[in-house]
């Protein structure tokens, strides 16, 4: 069975610029997640879909982050501008009905 | 909100020892409690979990265990091996979010050979 896949896996860019990140979970997984994790702590979660409705997105920077979930599959998270405490790496996950979580490897954005 | 607390943030032992790792967490309604490899450059992987209503589970070298009355839970590995060094993360959630998981700071282990 293949895991959650995401891209980029890095991604450098310069505070105020704008970036994407793409995830593909495992097939039939319902709920999505995107979690950050700063360096040395533990994730956080941004934004939970349930198909292609959101659930939770109560953490989620809404001046300057967004997340999409078109037709209850792939999903993407946008950062338009970046600041420099988004520098992180940004972690997708899936569950099937709620259940046990699968993480992706994650992208790992630095801001310049 | 919940709040976990996770201590050591970091453990070094002797391969074939044990390692214990604790977790303490704030919100008495939270019921599912999930422990968390993470080696560098990857996602989370989780290794095992334990519900509010069990104390204690068991997989292979893996053990976790559940204080409800004292809000805390730990995770126990024996025998340990190189390939046990990882960031362990423990995490809590309430009922109805088993998403909205809490994540304590990390334990990074060290076994050496």
């Amino acid at each position: 069975e293949a895991g959650v896949a995401q891209s980029p896996r890095y991604k450098i860019i310069e505070k105020r610029q704008s970036v994407a990140f793409w995830c593909n979970p495992i097939s039939g997984h319902a709920t999505l997640y995107w979690y950050q994790q700063i360096l040395g702590q533990g994730p956080k979660l941004l934004i939970q879909f349930q198909n292609n409705g959101v659930v939770d997105d109560s953490q989620l920077p809404k001046d300057r982050f967004s997340a999409e979930r078109l037709k209850g599959v792939d999903s993407t998270l946008k950062i338009q501008p970046a600041k420099l405490e988004d520098s992180a790496v940004y972690l997708c996950a899936s569950s099937h009905q709620g259940a046990k979580l699968f993480f992706g490897s994650g992208t790992q954005l630095s801001v310049l | 909100g919940e709040n976990v607390e996770q201590h050591p943030s970091t453990l070094s032992v002797q391969e074939g020892d044990s390692a214990v790792i604790k977790c303490t967490y704030s919100d008495s309604a939270s019921n599912y409690f999930p422990w968390y490899k993470q080696e560098l450059g990857k996602g989370p992987q989780l290794i095992i979990d334990i519900r509010s209503n069990v104390g204690e589970k068991k997989d292979q070298r893996i053990a976790v265990t559940l204080n409800k009355t004292a809000k805390h839970f730990s995770l126990h590995i024996t025998e340990t091996q190189p390939e046990d060094s990882a960031v362990y993360f423990c995490a809590a959630s309430g009922a109805g979010s088993q998403g909205n998981l809490i994540f304590g700071k990390g334990t990074k282990l060290s076994v050496k050979p």
